[in-house]
């Protein structure tokens, strides 16, 4: 069946610039995560849903950051007045619940704040 | 502080030897580890996994060793291919969501 698939696979943005970031998880798993690569680094945890519960934001690295999930399935990241600090690879997981801990990646989207 | 340490940067080994990645961590809370393989440009793939109440779990040519003691894991490949060139992270399963926990990853190169 088709994996999680991410979109845009690259953006480039200017400093001050909102950008959107969008997730579609595996069909059937309820629980989504996002998470971030900066260069050299492991993936950072950023944000949480699961099912109709509120989202876990305990990760996400300032207010600039919000994300929401519509339906249960589709997701999109939002980062508002983009700084340089923020460029990284940003990728979402999905995960089978309840039961499995196994988290299956996207690809990622890399963001480059110019 | 890092929860998950790999502390080799990068690993290098002759096609048909063993690989052994090392990954140490510091809570003893946590209850399930996964290791996962990156190649560039692709997001990370899920490998092997194994639960705290057991030592060692192996798939084929991957063998994931646990020491609760040392708060210690190992993903041993054997033999190694050149197509197991990639970055491997350690990932821990501690966050109250479930969300998992990673290091930084090492660089395995598997040379012809």
């Amino acid at each position: 069946g088709a994996g999680v698939s991410q979109s845009p696979s690259n953006k480039v943005t200017e400093k001050g610039k909102d950008v959107e970031l969008r997730c579609d998880p595996i069909s059937g798993h309820t629980a989504l995560y996002w998470y971030r690569q900066s260069l050299g680094q492991g993936l950072e945890f950023l944000i949480y849903f699961q099912g109709n519960s509120a989202p876990d934001k305990s990760g996400l690295p300032s207010d600039r950051f919000s994300a929401e999930r519509t339906g249960g399935s589709v997701s999109t990241l939002t980062i508002q007045r983009t700084q340089q600090e923020d460029s990284a690879v940003y990728l979402c997981a999905s995960r089978r619940l309840p039961g499995a801990y196994e988290q299956y990646f996207g690809p990622g989207t890399r963001l480059t704040v110019t | 502080d890092q929860q998950v340490k790999q502390n080799s940067p990068s690993l290098s080994v002759q096609e048909g030897r063993i690989s052994i990645l090392n990954c140490d961590y510091t809570n003893s809370m946590f209850d399930y580890f996964l290791w996962y393989k990156k190649y560039p440009a692709e997001g990370p793939t899920f490998l092997i996994s194994i639960s705290s109440i057991k030592d060692k779990n192996e798939d084929g040519r991957f063998t994931v060793f646990l020491n609760k003691s040392a708060k210690h894991l190992s993903l041993h490949i054997v033999p190694s291919q050149p197509g197991d060139s990639a970055v491997y992270f350690c990932a821990a399963n501690g966050g109250s969501q479930g969300n998992l926990i990673f290091g930084k990853g090492t660089k395995l190169s598997v040379k012809p």
